[in-house]
């Protein structure tokens, strides 16, 4: 069974909107918690990451917000872009080797 | 910059055939990981290493091998390909919590 839970599993959202990916896990050992984009035919790259002691990170347009005592946390992208349109993976880990994926997000972002 | 380094892209093999995924990292990273991604699946850990002499298993390592002789190189071995093996795998390299990943190589088991 996966210990990362995302939805929706795709997203259309208009230019200019607000896209909303949720995760959910279970471990409360996991200490990590980074969204990866990913752009067809390429590898995931880190977009932005959080750790439990703090409820909302913003870095430009990308914001996470975590809920320590729901166990989850969600994948904010202001003002999208068409540019925006990819993959993406919310992910949790203990220690740096043996980190967990959720099933992932197809963001579309309509012009 | 080469960053993680996968080879090769895309291979063909048929059932029973071994190989080896080649990864290669050149940030001096203590933290090597194999995943594979398949639709809906995410990413899944098949074997990671946290330093040269030191692997353990991840959530689906039946079927694949590794091993760190040096802390540059992270082969995963595939002994008797299955068609359940067909997807695209994906190595990495993490300098603290940030997993860098290297472009992928594209796996069919005929």
């Amino acid at each position: 069974q996966q210990q990362v839970k995302q939805s929706p599993q795709s997203l259309i959202v208009q230019k200019g909107g607000i896209s909303i990916i949720n995760c959910a896990y279970e471990n409360t050992a996991f200490d990590y918690f980074p969204w990866y984009q990913q752009f067809p035919g390429k590898g995931p790259a880190l977009l932005i990451a959080i750790r439990p002691d703090v409820s909302e990170k913003k870095e430009g347009r990308f914001t996470i917000s975590f809920n320590k005592s729901a166990k989850q946390f969600s994948l904010h992208i202001m003002d999208s872009q068409p540019g925006d349109s990819a993959t993406y993976f919310c992910a949790a880990s203990i220690d740096q080797g043996d980190m967990r994926f959720g099933a992932g997000t197809r963001l579309t972002v309509k012009p | 910059n080469a960053g993680v380094t996968q080879t090769p892209k895309f291979q063909v093999l048929k059932t029973g055939q071994s190989m080896t995924l080649q990864c290669a990292q050149d940030m001096n990273h203590e933290y090597m990981s194999w995943y594979r991604q398949d639709p809906g699946m995410g990413l899944r850990l098949i074997h990671y290493s946290v330093g040269a002499g030191i692997t353990d298993q991840g959530e689906v390592p039946n079927g694949y091998n590794v091993s760190r002789s040096t802390t540059e190189d992270f082969p995963l071995r595939l002994l008797s390909a299955a068609p359940s093996q067909t997807s695209v795998y994906f190595c990495a390299s993490a300098r603290d919590t940030e997993a860098f990943f290297g472009q992928g190589t594209r796996l069919t088991v005929v």
